[in-house]
């Protein structure tokens, strides 16, 4: 069973500063690693994808994969208020099959 | 289209009848992924559609969920004789396959099953 874990949270950040999310897997041939953000309610949404060991920047966002110890994190800088929700990380495998875990909820106080 | 499209977007039922959800994913998609994602919880496999293979079924939690896909474009998810556990969004992907695992999966807006 290829697993995917993530503390559950809630992160609580106050506004403007770094939000850090973590995220282990368990399968040593995972391929492909995602960050999804899900507002309440909402569908997830694609943050970041992130395929080879190091950092990835995009804006206030940071994906750091470290494939050795079989994690993945994101960092989201100077954090806002709208950067309030559950953030999944989702692993791919050689198949095109997708292991997401639960999801942590990140709370950004003004 | 410019997105996956699910619908309905909302569906209440009666324990016992059966339900169909649809899923139109994005153009030139092969892969078609559906999830079941219970209130306060994360995504749940169910299943996976590549292109013309076998679909990938090892998700379906049993055997009154089925699903089709009809070459490269719409999939249904059927639900028969519902009970008040499958009450879920029951959410749709879609990626394209490339070479390697570039994959990137778009979801939909998802269908909020209800059972009564």
């Amino acid at each position: 069973q290829k697993e995917v874990e993530q503390n559950s949270g809630p992160l609580s950040v106050p506004e403007g500063a770094i939000a850090s999310l973590n995220c282990t897997y368990s399968d040593r041939g995972s391929q492909s690693f995602f960050w999804y953000r899900q507002y309440s309610g909402k569908s997830p949404e694609l943050i970041m994808s992130i395929y080879s060991n190091g950092d990835k920047e995009d804006g206030r966002f940071t994906a750091q994969l470290n494939k050795a110890s079989q994690y993945v994190s994101l960092l989201i800088r100077d954090s806002q208020p709208s950067d309030s929700a559950t953030y999944l990380c989702a692993v791919g495998d050689n198949f095109n099959k997708f292991y997401f875990g639960s999801g942590t909820k990140l709370n950004v106080k003004p | 289209g410019a997105g996956v499209s699910q619908s309905p977007s909302n569906k209440v039922t009666e324990k016992g009848k059966d339900v169909e959800l649809r899923c139109d994913p994005i153009s030139g998609h092969t892969a078609l992924y559906w999830y079941r994602q219970r209130l306060g919880q994360g995504l749940e496999f169910l299943i996976y559609f590549q292109g013309n293979s076998a679909p990938d079924k090892s998700g379906l939690p049993s055997d009154r969920f089925s699903a089709e896909r009809t070459g490269e474009s719409v999939s249904t998810l059927t639900i028969q004789r519902t009970q008040q556990e499958d009450s879920a969004v029951y959410l749709c992907a879609s990626s394209q396959r490339g070479s390697g695992a570039k994959n990137i999966q778009y979801f939909g807006a998802g269908t909020r099953l209800s059972v009564l």
